[in-house]
């Protein structure tokens, strides 16, 4: 079964500030990848997701993330970012014909003024 | 479009007590998940529903969890009787399709206490 490894459980970070999030996980087969944020009381929302193609993709809210295959990586980024960005954020992969997630501890990211 | 709907929010109960967690997918979901979520660590799928089958339970501690989805449409979590390490929040998620292709939406979880 696959793993992830988010390398940060807490990031601190300034409004307008970028940001990085970093996740790798534990095959160098075939993955699906998955970036979720959970608002505080709230269940989780995708934010983007991998499956194939082009290894930089676009999500929601202006977030991004580059699938590297030969660093088993999938980081999260965001060139600027806001107070209501304030969350925690999941990495997730799984194998392409089991559907299953396995989930990673999370990173909180907590924006300051 | 409603979202998944989970009941109730918040839970306490003391420890060898039984306890439901009710949820509501999504109109037309056919596929619904119970995932645990352990403070300070990723949600861990306990069980997963295609319809009214179940595909994946793997993960369940069948000993004192069990899972329904009877008419493939609500499903209820029921743990009994519960121990201190059972306090999490019990998430509900629903896609339309088995798949990466269909996105999970996720209830607003069940938080429970175990004292």
């Amino acid at each position: 079964a696959q793993s992830v490894t988010q390398l940060d459980s807490q990031v601190p970070v300034f409004e307008e500030a970028p940001v990085e999030l970093r996740c790798n996980y534990s095959s160098s087969v075939s993955v699906y990848l998955f970036w979720y944020v959970q608002y505080p009381n709230q269940g989780l929302q995708l934010l983007l997701k991998y499956l194939s193609g082009s290894t930089l993709v676009k999500g929601i809210n202006g977030f991004e993330a580059e699938f590297n295959k030969s660093q088993t990586s999938f980081h999260l980024r965001k060139p600027s970012v806001h107070i209501s960005d304030t969350a925690e954020y999941f990495c997730a992969v799984s194998d392409p014909g089991d559907y299953k997630l396995s989930f990673g501890a999370g990173t909180t990211v907590t924006v300051r003024a | 479009e409603a979202g998944v709907a989970q009941s109730p929010r918040y839970k306490i109960i003391e420890k060898r007590q039984s306890v439901a967690f009710w949820c509501n997918p999504i109109s037309g979901h056919a596929t619904l998940y119970w995932y645990q979520q352990i403070l300070g660590q990723g949600p861990k799928l306990l069980i997963q529903f295609q319809n009214n089958g179940v595909v994946d339970d793997s993960q369940l501690p069948k000993d004192r969890f069990s899972a329904e989805r009877l008419k493939g449409v609500d499903s209820t979590l029921k743990i009994q009787p519960a121990k201190l390490e059972d306090s999490a929040v019990y998430l509900c998620a629903s896609s339309l399709v088995q798949g990466n292709n269909s996105p999970l939406h996720f209830g607003n979880g069940t938080r429970l206490t175990v004292t």
